[in-house]
C-alpha cells in the first residue's frame, strides 16, 4: 500500500529565511505527487504537483518541490518565507490512472516569526 | 468560476442519528472525492464518485456511503452515529481524477455529541 511521510510535526522559521519541507513516500512505482496547504478551518489549496518530466515543479505563492526518485522524494522549498505563510502543509500521492484518491502525510504545521 | 461548495458548514448530531453531507463540484468536473480529517487520523479517504459510479473506496466501515447525481453533485451519508465520527469532511471535485488537479471545498465541521 502507498504511505506518505512526512517527519516533521512542526517547523518553526523566521519571516525572511528560506524553507524545505520533508516527504518521502512509498509506492510500487511513481506516484502522481502533491503538495496542499490548510489554513485553520479551511479546505485545502493545491501548491503544486508533479505527474511526470521535469524533476523540479513550480508552485504558487513562491513554492516549489524537487522530486527525487532515488530517495522517494518531494521536498518543499521557498527562498524567503512570508508570515502568511504560517499554516499546515500536506504532502499527498494519487496512483497513476487509478482516478482521484489521494494518501495524505500527517501535515507540517509550519510557524512563521516576525 | 464558482468553486467546490459543501453544505452545511456545521453539524451536531446525536449519537446514533444519521446525517447527510453534500457537495456541488466545480462546473464540468466529474470526479468528486470525499476525505475525512480528524487530529488523531489525518486525512483519509473515503470514496470516489465518477459519473454517477463509485470508482475508489478507502477503508471505513459500510455506515459511511454515498452517492453522486447526474449534475455530478455528491451526497455521503453516515448512519448510526458514533462519537468517533466527529470530524471535517471535505470534497475534492476534478475533472478526471489522477492527473487533473483536485479543488478542495471548505468542508463540513461534523460534531456528534
Amino acid at each position: 500500500a502507498q504511505s506518505v511521510t512526512q517527519p516533521d510535526i512542526h517547523i518553526t522559521v523566521s519571516e525572511g529565511a528560506s524553507l524545505e519541507l520533508r516527504c518521502n513516500y512509498s509506492y510500487g512505482a511513481t506516484p502522481y505527487l502533491f503538495w496542499y496547504v490548510q489554513s485553520p478551518g479551511q479546505g485545502l489549496q493545491l501548491l503544486l504537483k508533479y505527474f511526470s518530466g521535469d524533476t523540479l515543479v513550480q508552485g504558487i505563492k513562491g513554492f516549489e518541490a524537487e522530486f527525487k526518485r532515488s530517495q522517494s522524494s518531494f521536498n518543499l522549498r521557498k527562498p524567503s518565507v512570508h508570515w502568511s505563510d504560517a499554516a499546515e502543509y500536506f504532502c499527498a500521492v494519487a496512483p497513476t490512472g487509478g482516478g482521484n484518491k489521494l494518501t495524505f502525510g500527517t501535515g507540517t504545521q509550519l510557524k512563521v516569526e516576525l | 468560476k464558482a468553486g467546490v461548495t459543501q453544505t452545511p458548514r456545521y453539524l451536531i448530531k446525536t449519537r446514533g442519528q444519521q446525517v447527510t453531507l453534500s457537495c456541488s463540484p466545480i462546473s464540468g468536473h466529474r470526479s468528486v472525492s470525499w476525505y475525512q480529517q480528524t487530529p488523531g487520523q489525518g486525512l483519509q479517504f473515503l470514496f470516489e464518485y465518477f459519473s454517477e459510479t463509485q470508482r475508489n473506496k478507502g477503508n471505513f466501515p459500510g455506515r459511511f456511503s454515498g452517492r453522486q447525481f447526474s449534475n455530478s453533485r455528491s451526497e455521503m451519508n453516515v448512519s448510526t452515529l458514533e462519537l468517533g465520527d466527529s470530524a471535517l469532511y471535505l470534497c475534492a471535485s476534478s475533472y478526471w481524477g489522477g492527473d487533473t488537479e483536485a479543488f478542495f471545498g471548505q468542508g463540513t465541521r461534523l460534531t456528534v455529541v
